[in-house]
């Protein structure tokens, strides 16, 4: 067990749609992370906050947004769904310190039809 | 550019056999290089981390080695068992920037009876 909760597990929802994805990191982590992983591809890097201030950002579309609120969890919004948003979407904390381990949660599938 | 790649892209091997799976990168500042385990709709967990100055750390069955000079990497696994199924997935930390970890797309390991 990371540590690291994640919720839901599995979501299947419509194109055009909305969906909320949640994330709460390991006790005492500032740094979240979020990454999409589709089928049999790699993990892409979408964004990362640190005690609440978005610290960078990867290939992140327009169409999601997250944010980190003040008990550190994260929230990750996708919204106008599209078929190839259907991906495990992994959250992952961290201390922020220089060996920088990423802790990661189970993920969430979302499917979308 | 900051890439990491890593080879094979998949490799089925029998059981108790060993296997070396190599990652190259372009990352710099290089900062450390840490090898994950995914096992197949879980999060990556971290084996190992090598920094500048380490040559070779074992993990049990598992040998990582560093040479900072080439920018190359390799996990060994040695007398494989069918746990060790999964992909291995090798990122890279730059010292500097706002965005510095740098994932490869990782080796997708087969072990088989």
């Amino acid at each position: 067990d990371s540590g690291v909760t994640q919720t839901p597990k599995h979501l299947i929802t419509a194109t055009g749609q909305r969906v909320t994805l949640r994330c709460s990191p390991r006790s005492g982590d500032l740094s979240v992370y979020w990454y999409q992983q589709s089928l049999d591809q790699g993990l892409q890097f979408l964004i990362q906050y640190y005690n609440g201030e978005e610290r960078a950002k990867g290939n992140i579309l327009e169409r999601f947004s997250a944010q980190q609120f003040p008990d550190l969890h994260s929230e990750l919004n996708l919204s106008s769904l599209e078929l190839g948003d259907s991906a495990l979407y992994f959250c992952a904390s961290g201390s922020g310190g220089d060996t920088g381990e990423l802790f990661f949660g189970e993920g969430s599938r979302l499917t979308v039809l | 550019k900051n890439q990491v790649e890593q080879s094979p892209q998949s490799l089925i091997i029998l059981e108790g056999k060993n296997c070396t799976l190599q990652c190259n990168y372009t990352v710099s500042p290089f900062s450390n290089l840490r090898w994950y385990k995914q096992d197949t709709g879980r999060g990556p967990v971290s084996l190992t981390i090598m920094t500048f100055s380490e040559n070779t750390k074992s993990n049990g069955r598992y040998t990582a080695t560093l040479d900072a000079d080439t920018k190359q990497s390799s996990l060994h696994i040695t007398a494989s068992q069918l746990s060790d199924s999964a992909s291995y997935i090798c990122v890279v930390r730059r010292q500097t920037g706002a965005n510095n970890l740098f994932f490869g797309t990782g080796t997708r390991l087969t072990v088989i009876p």
